[in-house]
């Protein structure tokens, strides 16, 4: 049983498009990420719901937003992207005490050209 | 603010070599949190260790250790006999209350293990 899991997994497209990408867990988590991973690896969170509501919400261009229908879904939607969106796009989910640890889903390699 | 440093940013090491990877972090919190998580080839990121900063014992688990120290801000990672399956970039990570619950990450250490 995958725990996080995110569709799609790879995503081309073209700048100015919008696109979404999708995420569950079947964890029972309280709270749901998104994080940006760039070229060089470096790991940076955008996001953040616990039970339905926005907790984190990082400088993160408008054109990202995040929709969570349910606790257990957390979906992410980008308006007209750019070039600089490509990137992983990692979902990740905790329980809602602090200091748990986050558990990641296989994230989604965006592509913009 | 919270900041996470692994200043090694490539490690390279024949098979069954220990390797130690450096984690040092900054925070004005009394109570966070610090983890290790290891991101191989694959792409996926994978949970190794979570530690409180009321707990300084080390840890062992198998082949993995890692090492706390509060005087030093550190938490040091170490694969003894390191194997291939070992390749990866690790990351270590750090979460404070004041912090919002966000987890700040290190800019991640790749290691190699060469056959």
């Amino acid at each position: 049983d995958t725990a996080v899991s995110q569709t799609p997994k790879y995503l081309v497209t073209q700048m100015g498009n919008d696109k979404s990408i999708k995420c569950e867990q079947n964890l029972g988590h309280d709270t749901m990420y998104w994080y940006k991973q760039d070229s060089k690896k470096f790991l940076k969170i955008m996001f953040s719901y616990n039970n339905k509501e926005l907790i984190i919400n990082e400088t993160v261009p408008n054109r990202f937003s995040p929709k969570s229908p349910d606790k257990a879904h957390l979906n992410l939607h980008i308006n007209s992207l750019e070039l600089g969106d490509s990137a992983v796009y990692f979902c990740a989910s905790s329980y809602q005490d602090i200091g748990y640890e986050q558990y990641f889903g296989p994230g989604t390699r965006l592509t913009v050209t | 603010a919270q900041k996470v440093t692994q200043a090694q940013t490539e490690i390279s090491v024949v098979e069954k070599e220990d390797v130690t990877l450096d984690c040092v972090y900054e925070t004005r919190d009394t109570t966070y949190y610090l983890f290790w998580y290891k991101q191989p080839p694959s792409g996926e990121l994978v949970f190794l260790i979570r530690r409180n900063s009321f707990d300084e014992q080390n840890e062992i688990s198998g082949r993995y250790s890692w090492n706390f120290q509060k005087s030093t801000s550190s938490f040091n990672f170490t694969i003894t006999a390191s194997q291939v399956v070992d390749s990866a970039v690790y990351f270590c990570a750090l979460l404070s209350i004041q912090g919002a619950q966000k987890l700040v990450f290190g800019q991640g250490t790749r290691l190699t293990i060469n056959p």
